[in-house]
């Protein structure tokens, strides 16, 4: 298995554009996790997935994020419009089960001017 | 909400001494996960304690769970420099969803 994938791996774009990230989880994976990791905030987590089902996204900052998950193989994390203070590393990672070792992504390194 | 605090946030040492971060959760954890993250790197799962008081062993690492199930430490003995990285500590959330927290980490760097 290649693991989680992400893509891109770096994206740099201007304040106001609407930024895409995208995840593929390790097959067979129930859960799926957005984390978002900043020197002055840490590793964050944004929203969660259960089964292809939004269980907690109280960690979305506002309405400016959104994050779906059409099916158990792909998930796409959207920010629009983007602001500078969105430049963050942003880690996809799947779990088999809830309470069980997370596999993390190599994360979307994303810079907003 | 469950909170998991991790102490210290930097270490600095000499290669070949010993090296201690200690997390500590505000409620009673399920089980508690270690992760390590290499400079640049992403987070890599390490180990998974479930049990009052359990300790594991890996190589030079050791991780022990609290008799209450509140805090968590990992020891690593006589550092190398492969070892430098960020650990992280994590536990599942509170409520229903119980999604994994991660700690704030514990940065250690290794000084040849």
């Amino acid at each position: 298995d290649a693991g989680v994938i992400q893509s891109p791996r770096h994206e740099v774009t201007e304040m106001g554009q609407e930024v895409t990230l995208r995840c593929k989880p390790i097959s067979g994976h129930n859960s799926l996790f957005w984390y978002r990791q900043t020197m002055m905030r840490g590793l964050e987590l944004l929203i969660y997935f259960n089964n292809n089902v939004p269980i907690d996204d109280s960690g979305m900052p506002e309405d400016r994020f959104s994050a779906k998950m059409p099916n158990a193989s792909f998930s796409t994390l959207k920010i629009q419009p983007s602001e500078p203070r969105d430049s963050a590393v942003y880690f996809c990672a799947s779990s088999p089960r809830v309470n069980t070792e997370a596999f993390f992504g190599q994360g979307t390194r994303l810079t907003v001017v | 909400g469950q909170q998991v605090m991790q102490i210290p946030q930097y270490q600095h040492v000499q290669e070949g001494e010993d090296f201690t971060t200690y997390c500590n959760s505000s409620t009673t954890l399920s089980n508690i996960q270690w992760y390590k993250q290499r400079p640049g790197g992403h987070p890599v799962f390490l180990i998974q304690l479930v049990k009052s008081g359990e300790v594991k062993k890996q190589k030079r690492l050791t991780f022990q769970f609290g008799e209450a199930k509140k805090n968590s430490s990992l020891h690593i003995t006589a550092t190398q420099t492969t070892d430098v990285g960020t650990y992280f500590c994590a536990g599942p959330g509170g409520g229903s969803a119980r999604q994994l927290t991660f700690g704030s980490g514990t940065q250690l760097t290794v000084l040849p």
